[in-house]
Parts: structure tokens; sequence; C-alpha cells
């Protein structure tokens, strides 16, 4: 059975902070990994992964894939209040092609 | 680009009542998803629609549960009848085709609770 963990599965820091949040997944026939952000109840597109250590990188996001070890992490810098929200980790096969999701990490940036 | 739109945005039912719910993904895409996210859980696929067929609907209780994309466009999820433990945010999500990328668009969702 497919397997996408994230930890933890809540943080609370202070502005400022860095964060990393972490997912590790055990599938059959990967073929990306996706990171989104979830804000009340639509996930937003952060990241899409597909090759190892290549880091894709947005504003103060980053994430980086390593297939060898089977995990990915989102660094998070300068956290805002704005980034208060639930980062959900998904994994795509090739079979199906649907996104498996992990329980996602809910983050709290207090002022 | 209109996002993908869901209704109800919130629907309260007494168990064993039936509830539907309507999804128009963005314009010219092809593939169609519904999930169910109960609080605390990641979003769980229910089915798969490429254009108007099914492409995966194993996680689907199909005793109580049954979904249509007629015309490939509109989608429609009912539920009949709800049990409690289908309470939970449900997800309609499109992207323009399954086999060029795997980045979802994710609609607004409608929160069901069932008393």
């Amino acid at each position: 059975e497919d397997k996408v963990v994230q930890s933890p599965l809540s943080l609370v820091v202070h502005e400022g902070d860095t964060v990393t949040l972490n997912c590790s997944y055990e599938v059959t026939n990967f073929r990306s990994l996706l990171w989104y952000k979830q804000e009340k109840k639509a996930p937003t597109f952060l990241f899409m992964l597909t090759s190892s250590g290549i880091e894709k990188k947005s504003g103060r996001l980053s994430s980086i894939l390593d297939k060898k070890e089977l995990f990915s992490i989102l660094n998070i810098t300068a956290t805002q209040t704005g980034d208060s929200a639930i980062y959900l980790c998904a994994v795509v096969t090739n079979s199906g092609y649907a996104l498996n999701f992990g329980k996602g990490t809910s983050l709290l940036v207090t002022p | 680009e209109a996002g993908v739109a869901q209704s109800p945005r919130y629907k309260i039912i007494e168990k064993r009542q039936s509830v539907a719910f309507w999804c128009n993904p963005i314009s010219g895409h092809a593939t169609l998803y519904w999930y169910q996210q109960i609080l605390g859980q990641g979003p769980k696929l229910l089915i798969q629609f490429q254009n108007n067929g099914v492409v995966d609907d194993s996680q689907l209780p199909k005793d109580r549960f049954s979904a249509e994309r007629l015309k490939g466009v509109d989608s429609t999820l009912k539920i009949q009848p709800a049990k409690l433990e289908d309470s939970a945010v449900y997800l309609c999500a499109s992207s323009l085709n399954r086999d060029r990328g795997e980045k979802l668009f994710f609609g607004s969702g409608t929160q069901l609770s069932v008393l």
C-alpha cells in the first residue's frame, strides 16, 4: 500500500523563524511529488518535484526532493503570519495519476 | 481564468438522508477528481474522471456514493443514504490532462455535516 507520511503534524513558530516541513513516501512506480498550501478549504499548488537534488524556489519558499532516500522537504524562511496554513504533500505514481496525500502539517505563525 | 466552482458551500443533513454536490471544472480541463477530506486528514481520492469516463473509483463506497460526469464537463457526487462518518469536506479538482502533468486546481469544497 502506498504511504505518504508528513512530519511534524503541527508546528507553532514566531514570525521571522525558518521552518522545515518533511514528507517521506513509500510508493510503487513514483512519478512526482507535489506540495500544496491549504488555507480554509481549497488547496493551492506550491511546487511539483520530479528530479532528485533540484531545488524549486518561490520567494521565501523552497523545496527539494531526494529520490534515493524517498523524502522531500519544504522550507519557509522569514515566516509571516500569512504563512499559517496546512501544508500538504502528495505523491503521484504512474498508475492512475491521482494525488496520494499525506495528513498535512498544520503551521501556525504567531506575531 | 475562472476557477473550479463547487456548490453548495455547506450542507447539514441527518443520517440516512441523501445529498448531492455539484462541480464545474476549469474550462477545457479533461480530468476531474472528487476528494473527501475528513478533519485532521489529507484529502482522499474518491473518483477520477477522464472526460466522461471513470478512470479510478476504487476508493468510492459504491453502496452509498455515486458520481457522474455527463458530457465530460460538470460533475455531481451523490451520497444516499448518508452516515455520520461521511461528515467531511468534499473537494473537486480538475487538471488539463492527466498524462501531461499533475498540477490540480481545487475548488473551495463543500463542507458536509451529517447529524
